[in-house]
Formats: C-alpha cells, structure tokens, sequence
C-alpha cells in the first residue's frame, strides 16, 4: 500500500498570503497525483489530477507540481474561500490512498 | 450538471446490514467508474471500493482490505444506480460514504460527489 504523508498538518496563513502543502509518498505514483478541498460540512472538491492539471473551473492560483514522491500544493495568494482542509490521493496503484490532510486555517 | 443522490444510511447495530445507493443523472452512468469514499467523524477520507465502467474491458471491483468480504460494490447501469451492499458492520465502520465519479481520463480520480450518507454502528 503507497502511504501519502502530507505535512504540515496544520497551516496558519492569513489572506493574501502563500499556502505551500507537501504530499510525500512512500513509493513512486509517477504522476498520479490529485488534490482534493473539503470544507466543513461540505463534499470534497476535486482540484488537481495528475499533479499539476486543474480541474474544471478551479482558479489559477491553485498550482500543482512535483514527481515520483514528492508532491506540492500551491495556493499562490490565499483568499477567505481556500481556508478548508486539503487532501492529496494515488490513483497509481490498489488500493488507492489519501493523505491525511492539511487544515489550511485563518492565522 | 453532474447529480449524484445518494440514500440508505443510517443506524444500524453491529452485525448488521445495509445498502446504500447512489442514482446518478445527467451524465453518462454506465461509462464511467464509479467509487465509495468514506469520512469517520472528524476524520480524513478513506478509499473504500470502486467498480469499473462498460468502457473497460470486463466488469471489475476493487476493495479496501479492511472491507474486502464484507462489502460489495454493483451497479445497474439500466437505472443509473450504483450501491455499496455493506455487511457484518463493525464500530470502526461507522462513517459518512459518498459515492464518486470517476474523472474522464483519470478513472480514480473523483470530479463529482454525492452528498454523503452517514452511516452509524451502535448497539
């Protein structure tokens, strides 16, 4: 099983500022990388496949990049909607797998 | 746009059974995998079982090993509905399950999400 380790687990930012999250695997998935917002009481969203593709109406100031185990979120300039918890999973291989989160919350 | 309606949650003693659904409109159902995803309370998401779409060559399932022989994942492509047949619960079961469509492109990766149904393993 490929473990997603996502660090930090907490992220205390204000608005405007510059959210860098870290997704490390325990083995290579290539590519197969996404990102997922969640906000209380809300389903995740989809906001990244394949490391560093955005998905369908999702700002640019989300950046995805990275390779192989080491992968990073970028939220270029933070606005009050992007506090939320951020979640990384593998498509690469069975069984699929999650991170466990960053909680990217108002400093 | 993209309907996932999910139903069939609920409280449910240990041993017990339940199926959840999840109808699917506005979308081309039988093409695309599909997947359950479950959240325990205050906790990050947990892959739980995908299936796989008329597109690929021969139905197959995937299961999480902490529910593999205990959960069954189908689909009735005819009526636009995938289910989570969930047997012999357990505590640690108890969890909001999503169902969740496959991305174009990207089988496991999940562009759509049901509401979410909680299910609850108590005595």
């Amino acid at each position: 099983e490929i473990v997603l380790t996502q660090s930090p687990a907490t992220l205390s930012l204000s608005p405007g500022e510059r959210a860098t999250l870290s997704c490390r695997a325990s083995q290579s998935v290539g590519s197969y990388l996404a990102w997922y917002q969640q906000k209380p009481g809300q389903t995740p969203r989809l906001l990244i496949y394949d490391t560093s593709n955005r998905a369908t109406g999702i700002p640019a100031r989300f950046r995805g990049s990275g390779s192989e185990t080491d992968f990073t979120l970028t939220i270029s300039s933070l606005e009050p909607e992007d506090f939320a918890v951020y979640y990384c999973q593998q498509s690469r291989s069975w069984p699929l797998t999650f991170g466990g989160g960053t909680e990217v919350e108002i400093k | 746009e993209v309907q996932l309606l999910q139903s069939g949650g609920g409280l449910v003693q240990p041993g017990g059974s339940l199926r959840l659904s999840c109808e699917a409109s506005e979308f081309a159902f039988p093409t695309y995998a599909m997947t359950w995803v479950r959240q325990a309370p205050g906790k990050g998401l947990e892959w739980v079982s995908s299936i796989t779409s008329i597109s690929d060559s021969g139905l197959r399932t995937y299961y999480a090993d902490s529910v593999k022989g205990r959960f069954t994942i189908s689909r009735d492509n005819s009526k636009n509905i995938l289910y989570l047949q969930i047997n012999s619960l357990r505590a640690e079961d108890t969890a909001v399950y999503y169902c969740a469509r496959g991305s174009r492109g990207a089988n496991y990766v999940f562009d759509s999400w049901g509401q979410g149904v909680l299910v609850t393993v108590s005595s």
